[in-house]
């Protein structure tokens, strides 16, 4: 069965510092998206990307951070300097047609920023 | 947006017990989705179910999209079961709006 994979599994930066996350989404799927979990509390989307541009994003979702589809497969979430705050789980999706679609999760990055 | 609520918050089971987990939503729903997250933190998909019932081994679940719920049956527990459990649905848009999950602890 497909599934959607991600790397790394778990990264640790400093504070300020630029990480990429990469998601590799289920390949004929055209709906991409990007929640996070703080530890101890539930999942909240992040933002979603079709066809190309984000198509919305969540209040969370602030300049710090950016999506792209840089070659076709992969998905990736940028955040530009990061905080403390931003330790958290990171979970990549995918969807095929639309919203009455299953969405296939990935397994997840744990950021931690120290 | 939906609200997703989930009940109980906490269960703990012995093996070998059955039990019951519910999901309620606050609009109507095209699109729900059970998951699991082990202990690493990692997401399972286990039901994609907007309606009716579906089974898998000793897991199966239901949705009444009619009366905005649904529910998450786990009989014969095993450990292995143990973690969280979420629900999440739609709203209008795509984006996913997740319950804050039953938290399973199965003991031998």
């Amino acid at each position: 069965e497909p599934e959607v994979t991600q790397t790394p599994s778990h990264q640790v930066t400093q504070m300020g510092q630029e990480v990429i996350l990469r998601c590799v989404p289920i390949s004929n799927h055209l709906y991409f998206y990007w929640y996070r979990q703080i530890l101890g509390q539930k999942v909240e989307f992040l933002v979603s990307f079709y066809n190309n541009e984000i198509s919305e994003k969540s209040e969370i979702f602030d300049d710090q951070f950016s999506v792209e589809r840089p070659d076709g497969s992969n998905f990736t979430l940028k955040i530009r300097s990061t905080k403390l705050e931003d330790s958290a789980m990171y979970f990549c999706a995918s969807q095929g047609e639309g919203r009455f679609y299953e969405q296939y999760f990935g397994p997840g990055t744990r950021l931690t920023v120290t | 947006g939906i609200q997703v609520e989930q009940s109980p918050p906490d269960l703990i089971l012995q093996e070998g017990a059955n039990s019951t987990l519910r999901c309620n939503f606050s609009d109507s729903v095209n699109n729900l989705q059970w998951f699991h997250q082990n202990p690493w933190g990692q997401l399972i998909n286990l039901f994609y179910i907007p309606s009716g019932t579906k089974q898998n081994g000793r897991l199966s679940a239901t949705t009444v999209a009619t009366e905005r719920y649904s529910l998450l049956y786990i009989s014969s527990s095993q450990t292995t079961d143990s973690g969280v459990y979420f629900c999440a649905a739609p709203n209008t848009g795509n984006q996913f709006y997740f319950g804050t999950g039953t938290s399973l602890t199965v003991i031998p």
